[in-house]
């Protein structure tokens, strides 16, 4: 199994506050991405990475950010969560871009 | 732009009978890559199969085989002789070369596999 850790696994927030999650690999891979999965629309992609320093929106980008100053690490930030931010994260790596992805165990983030 | 469409939302089966996932793409590249995801209900994503475009051999694992037909835009999944482990969600996702790297999933399958 690729080296993919979610942190935190489960966080319960309010509305309005900050929240940052973090994927780490070991893995070295280049490509890094942040996916969230809700019921009746699988999973999207929110940001995803090519390289340290190097970031592109996915599809539902609106209201997060992410920051890779590293291979190893991709942080997904909700500057100000909400409730419609209630949903399943996950991060994945890929070696290349048209290789297969690896999904890290996912975080669960319920906004109050 | 992109699309995976998987028709079936809850599939019941006894355990040992056969079952088949329908998966059906849109896509405008000529190279795109096709992927199978399984999600068991501890609700980690396990990867399956990729498939690419020009590759349209038929594939068998264990009693897991899939079915590219590119003249239909399908990739059917099916399971030989269903077990309760199986029971799980199944996507089918598709990532185009050209695109941003973003594997555009379907909505899922919940197999359910009754004892």
């Amino acid at each position: 199994d690729a080296g993919i850790t979610q942190s935190p696994r489960h966080k319960v927030t309010e509305t309005g506050t900050p929240v940052t999650l973090r994927c780490h690999q070991t893995e070295n891979h280049r490509y890094m991405y942040w996916y969230r999965q809700d019921p009746g629309h699988g999973l999207r992609l929110i940001h995803y990475s090519y390289g340290v320093k190097d970031t592109d929106k996915g599809e539902v980008s609106d209201g997060y950010s992410v920051s890779r100053s590293k291979t190893e690490d991709f942080l997904l930030t909700l500057e100000s969560a909400t409730s419609s931010q209630t949903s399943v994260y996950f991060c994945a790596i890929s070696e290349s871009g048209q290789e297969t992805q690896y999904f890290g165990p996912g975080t669960r983030l319920l906004v109050l | 732009a992109q699309k995976v469409t998987q028709a079936q939302t809850e599939i019941s089966v006894v355990e040992k009978e056969d079952v088949t996932l329908d998966c059906v793409y849109e896509t405008r590249d000529t190279t795109y890559y096709l992927f199978w995801y399984k999600q068991p209900p501890s609700g980690e994503l396990v990867f399956l199969i990729r498939r690419n475009s020009f590759d349209e051999q038929n594939e068998i694992s264990g009693r897991y085989s899939w079915n590219f037909q590119k003249s239909t835009s399908s990739f059917n999944f099916t399971i030989t002789a269903s077990q309760v482990v199986d029971s799980a969600v199944y996507f089918c996702a598709l990532s185009e070369a050209g695109g941003n790297n973003r594997l555009a999933f379907g909505k899922g399958n919940q197999v359910v596999v009754i004892p």
